[in-house]
């Protein structure tokens, strides 16, 4: 059963960073593109980031790119968002989200129950 | 950027009838359309991609349809468990976009 976990989510001050983590398992973690989808309270779902299989060039909606920086370590099934520059805009929950494979590399199948990021003062 | 726009953007519909949801891209997307289905405090669960295909173990009401900028998600006699908010997604082109969702609500 594949199974996502994210976690490191919690209140953070505007400027300040935090790093999300996602243990997955289940399936060969390393095949796999993955992917943080978040989405913000009354809204809907807005795509944050991905990471190629082999952790190779990886890509960034425009309102993350530069403050954000997904990796992953094939090692430990572990992906990771590390979040800098936050902004209150950025507050919602953040999803875990894997890939099918390639060439649907950028469908979503399996989502993992969330981890809720708040950026307030 | 690919702008998915849904309408309504909420569907009141009795059990056990049909429900017809729209998804419409500013330009084409070929076939490279997914539907995702979302319930309060559960993760989203995807039922269709390649605008037709059903993900695996989601069950034969849930059809899709459509190509280019036009596509709909039907479901075709509606059990309580589908009430919930759908959502399509792009992947044809970066940045991947989903749509703002459609609200299925019990009539």
């Amino acid at each position: 059963e594949v199974q996502l976990v994210e976690s490191g989510g919690g209140l953070v001050q505007p400027g300040g960073s935090l790093r999300l983590s996602c243990s997955a398992s289940g399936f060969t973690f390393s095949s796999y593109t993955m992917h943080w989808v978040r989405q913000a309270p009354g809204k809907g779902l807005e795509y944050v980031s991905g990471i190629p299989s082999n952790g190779g060039n990886a890509y960034y909606a425009d309102s993350v790119k530069g403050r954000f920086t997904i990796s992953r370590d094939n090692s430990k099934n572990t992906l990771y968002l590390q979040m800098t520059s936050l902004r209150t805009e950025d507050t919602a929950v953040y999803n875990c989200v894997k890939g099918r494979l390639v060439p649907r590399a950028n469908v979503f199948d399996y989502w993992g129950q969330g981890t809720l990021v708040t950026v307030s003062s | 950027e690919i702008v998915m726009t849904q309408s309504p953007a909420t569907l009141s519909v009795s059990p056990g009838e049909r429900a017809t949801l729209s998804c419409r891209a500013s330009q084409s997307v070929s076939s490279d359309l997914a539907w995702y289905q979302h319930k309060p405090g559960q993760a989203p669960r995807l039922l269709i991609y390649d605008a037709s295909i059903r993900a695996t173990g989601i069950p034969a009401r849930f059809s899709g349809s459509g190509s280019g900028t036009e596509f709909t998600l039907t479901i075709s006699s509606l059990q309580s468990v589908d009430f919930a908010v759908y959502y399509c997604q792009q992947y044809y082109n970066w940045p991947f976009t989903f749509g703002q969702g459609t609200r299925l609500e019990i009539k």
